[in-house]
């Protein structure tokens, strides 16, 4: 059974980067089949898909934080990273690392398993 | 950009069913996908390509989508379904779209 759990600094200080690990356990992470990713949660709110990377390394962003945001894989150790620089306040939220299941064509279909999440606040 | 919308709440007396639902430009013609949030747990996936359960799932959940709609619907709900619940879809242009979620009471 696959498990996702994540990892990293729980507070980060604003014009900083976050950084963030998954570690995937239970099943190998260079699998044609799935999409490692990121999904936040801001406290109290929704959750916003923020990008994934395939196991060729391909990655794919939310526009919105594009030129922040860096997904990157590390098959040996079974693990892929976020990093999302030049953090604020909006930056705050829980992030869940997840399994994205991909069809035959490169659509995303649904999500799962998901890590328990961790919580980053932005604050100085 | 495409958006999926939800009610922010709906409430349901025990035993009842529960819909809820997920509106979006011909929504029917791509999947939803359906997933439970309990507070302070992470989200879990009830139902995928539209009408299909996990194994893990209870019957009692079930999918629908046609049209601009996509139904989430809890036959015999009971206290421990009272959850946040979150459509989402994939759409080529826009990628992973979330609804802002429905909180489900049980009443």
């Amino acid at each position: 059974q696959v498990q996702l759990q994540e990892s990293g600094p729980g507070l980060v200080k604003p014009s900083q980067t976050l950084s963030l690990t998954c570690t995937v356990s239970g099943g190998a992470i260079n699998s044609d089949d799935y999409y490692w990713t990121w999904i936040r949660q801001p406290p109290g709110k929704g959750l916003e898909w923020i990008g994934h990377i395939y196991y060729s390394g391909t990655t794919t962003y939310i526009p919105s934080l594009e030129s922040r945001l860096t997904i990157s894989l590390d098959t040996s150790r079974n693990q892929f990273s976020l990093n999302l620089s030049s953090v604020t306040a909006a930056d705050t939220a829980v992030y869940y690392c997840a399994r994205g299941w991909r069809s035959m064509m490169g659509a995303v279909k649904w999500f799962d398993p998901w890590g328990q999440g961790t919580l980053v606040t932005v604050s100085s | 950009s495409y958006e999926v919308t939800q009610a922010p709440s709906v409430s349901v007396s025990p035993g009842q069913t529960a819909s809820i639902t997920c509106s979006g430009d011909k929504l029917g013609d791509k999947y939803a996908y359906w997933y439970q949030q309990k507070p302070g747990q992470s989200p879990i996936l009830v139902i995928y390509q539209d009408n299909k359960r996990p194994s893990r799932i209870p019957e009692r959940f079930s999918g629908s989508n046609s049209g601009n709609t996509a139904t989430l619907t809890i036959s015999g709900t009971q206290a421990m379904d009272e959850a946040d619940y979150y459509c989402q879809a994939w759409d080529s242009t826009t990628g992973v779209v979330f609804g802002g979620g429905t909180k489900l009471t049980v009443l």
